[in-house]
């Protein structure tokens, strides 16, 4: 599974977009790019999942470069209850253990 | 259903006590995981299960630990002889094999503390 890189920490303004990078710059073409989250003492939350194309559901959208070695994780509309540990993942669909990669994330403090 | 279940939410025990964690998983989850989490890093995965069969078993899982998941249904998680490096929290997880690896639902986690 290919490395990614996110910064350690952001903050972003209550009721602003919250926008969270990540670089993969070694993904290889079958590798899809997922978004988890934690929230304090929960387990980790699934947020979305993409290969090439934005995709947007109720909880946020997923920019991908075209060249598909970065991209942005974008909350429209932060809320107190958004502030989470982000993690971006990169790894193949299925077919294998499923087993997820976690890196250390990005830390997001939304504040008021 | 309400989701995966982990018992005890924390626990504390003396170094070199035994612990067993144990974890409910979603009923028609057939696949089902452990991780470990130590503060201030992502979870390590640690083993996971495709119904009663332990498919995966990390490097982290040394011969102190094991796992179990009679009749494919809940999982316990042993750890025997404690260490204070031990001191985690214990999350599971659970899938549908073929929703990997974006149907996770994780469990809230056990809190180990070994003193």
């Amino acid at each position: 599974d290919a490395k990614t890189t996110q910064p350690p920490s952001m903050d972003c303004a209550e009721g602003r977009a919250a926008n969270l990078p990540c670089n993969h710059s070694t993904i290889s073409g079958n590798e899809y790019v997922y978004w988890y989250r934690q929230i304090h003492s929960q387990g980790p939350q699934y947020i979305i999942h993409g290969l090439k194309n934005n995709e947007t559901n109720e909880m946020a959208s997923l920019i991908i470069t075209e060249d598909r070695k970065s991209s942005t994780l974008i909350l429209p509309h932060a809320t107190l209850r958004d502030t989470a540990v982000y993690y971006c993942i990169v790894r193949v669909h299925s077919g294998n253990t499923g087993k997820l990669i976690f890196g250390q994330g990005t830390t997001l403090q939304v504040k008021p | 259903d309400t989701g995966v279940s982990q018992n005890p939410r924390h626990k504390i025990t003396k170094r070199g006590q035994n612990v067993t964690f144990r974890c409910d998983p979603i009923s028609e989850h057939n696949r089902l995981y452990w991780y470990r989490q130590t503060l201030g890093q992502g979870p390590e995965f640690l083993t996971y299960f495709q119904n009663e069969a332990q498919l995966e078993k990390s490097r982290l899982l040394s011969d102190r630990f094991s796992a179990e998941r009679p009749k494919g249904s809940f999982s316990t998680l042993e750890i025997q002889r404690t260490e204070q490096g031990d001191s985690a929290m214990y999350l599971c997880a659970s899938s549908l094999a073929v929703t990997v690896p974006y149907g996770y639902t994780f469990g809230s986690g056990t809190r180990l503390t070994v003193v």
